[in-house]
């Protein structure tokens, strides 16, 4: 049982470039999210998901795309990076609306 | 739903005891209390969560006032590894989990 697993922990990107952010959790949770985090900041929401083929918009989502083809994998992408994405992101898992969400480790991305 | 307010930071000595407060004031009936902690840069863990009786697993206690407006989390013997950032949100479950800037706990050895 790995929880929630994201890949890559590191990444670089030029700006414009393209890229997809991987999150997969083997819990069999409906529900996911994908937050990112400035420096010295709290959390904010950029999409979520309450189950397979459906996604909505977070506080912050311009800029990403999100679908959630499986019960286990929601990806993000981004679709022509900016040095404003430059944050540490964080996919979130949890089985229903108000049981506590289980987080992944990370990706720290820096666009430069 | 609701805003929360939390102390920026605080210390507690290796341990005793250590109490973060929550303000709640505008909290509504369908909304619970839920702490999250993050450890360094790591992502959030799950603490607790209630609605308004006072809850108590492995890792902490959760008191909320019967008005509702404020709660403690107490990590009742605190250790050096429970220093993090804190981060207490009303949620009504709706998905979108607002995170403040939370408190930052200092456990002294």
């Amino acid at each position: 049982n790995a929880g929630v697993t994201q890949t890559p922990k590191f990444q670089v990107l030029k700006t414009g470039q393209s890229m997809t952010l991987q999150c997969a959790q083997d819990m069999n949770h409906e529900y996911m999210s994908w937050y990112r985090q400035d420096p010295g900041m709290g959390l904010r929401l950029i999409h979520y998901s309450v189950g397979a083929g459906i996604t909505d918009q977070g506080e912050v989502p311009n800029g990403y795309n999100v679908s959630r083809s499986t019960t286990e994998d929601f990806p993000l992408r981004l679709l022509s990076a900016a040095p404003s994405q430059t944050s540490v992101y964080f996919c979130a898992s949890s089985p229903t609306a108000r049981q506590g969400y289980t987080f992944g480790s990370g990706t720290r991305l820096t666009v430069v | 739903d609701a805003k929360t307010t939390q102390p920026t930071s605080m210390d507690c000595a290796e341990g005793r005891a250590a109490n973060l407060p929550c303000n709640h004031s505008t909290i509504s009936g369908n909304e619970y209390v839920y702490w999250y902690r993050q450890i360094h840069s790591q992502g959030p863990q799950y603490i607790i969560h209630g609605l308004k009786n006072n809850e108590t697993n492995e890792m902490a206690s959760l008191i909320i006032t019967e008005d509702r407006k404020s709660s403690t989390l107490i990590l009742p013997h605190a250790t050096l590894r429970d220093t993090a950032v804190y981060y207490c949100i009303a949620y009504s479950g709706t998905y979108k989990y607002i995170f403040g800037t939370g408190t930052r706990l200092k456990v002294l050895a």
